[in-house]
């Protein structure tokens, strides 16, 4: 069975730091990898994704997230974060099945300082 | 492109009443939408998949019978919370999809007095 893991519950960073959220999935087949973003009280919101081709993926918000297919690994990257980006991060993955569900981390909050 | 509007965003109602919580794809005709619940500081969990004109399918340990799905469209899905209890306080969120990925609605706070 698939799972995802978000290693860190939590991330503290400075404002203008680079930040890496690190996901990790384990599966029997080929999948497609997505990270979601969920400020308080809301829905959640598509960062990226990876379906096929470049390992390296951009998304918006200037976020990027390499595919690594022998580390079972998808981090998510920013060069440098604003207060804005305080929010709770989600991985998730889907087998590309006819059941198109998703698997979700457990979540990173990532918290942007001053 | 790809809205999901989900009604309303915030539900506070006695023990014993039925909730019923819409989602709508507001651009695009969704071939599945998707039923999550989520607690406080938790991820989403799956509760259901939901096919237009085809029963829901649900996750392993939701009962059907308290969390009525109906897909009447390929826009519109709906999630009953019948007789709902204090337990089922939670953050429902919901999906749509056509292909890849699934869109996401901004969720509805249930607070069950």
């Amino acid at each position: 069975a698939q799972s995802v893991t978000q290693l860190d519950s939590q991330v503290p960073v400075f404002e203008e730091a680079p930040v890496e959220l690190r996901c990790n999935y384990s599966s029997s087949v080929s999948v497609y990898l997505f990270w979601y973003v969920q400020y308080p009280n809301q829905g959640l919101q598509l960062l990226l994704k990876y379906l096929s081709g470049s390992t390296l993926v951009k998304g918006i918000n200037g976020f990027e997230a390499e595919f690594n297919k022998s580390q079972t690994s998808f981090h998510l990257r920013k060069p440098s974060v604003h207060i804005s980006d305080t929010a709770e991060y989600f991985c998730a993955v889907s087998e590309g099945d006819s059941s198109y569900k998703l698997i979700f981390g457990s979540g990173t909050r990532l918290l942007v300082r001053p | 492109g790809a809205v999901v509007s989900q009604h309303p965003s915030r539900v506070i109602c006695k023990s014993g009443t039925s909730v019923k919580i819409e989602c709508r794809s507001l651009d695009f005709q969704a071939t599945t939408m998707f039923w999550y619940r989520q607690f406080p500081k938790q991820s989403l969990m799956l509760m259901a998949t939901s096919n237009e004109g085809s029963k829901a399918t649900y996750e392993q340990g939701v009962e059907k019978d308290k969390f009525l799905i109906n897909h009447a469209s390929l826009t519109l899905s709906t999630l009953t919370v019948t007789s709902a209890h204090p337990e089922d306080s939670s953050f429902y969120i919901c999906s749509a999809r056509v292909g890849q990925p699934q869109h996401f609605g901004d969720g509805t706070r249930l607070s069950i007095l």
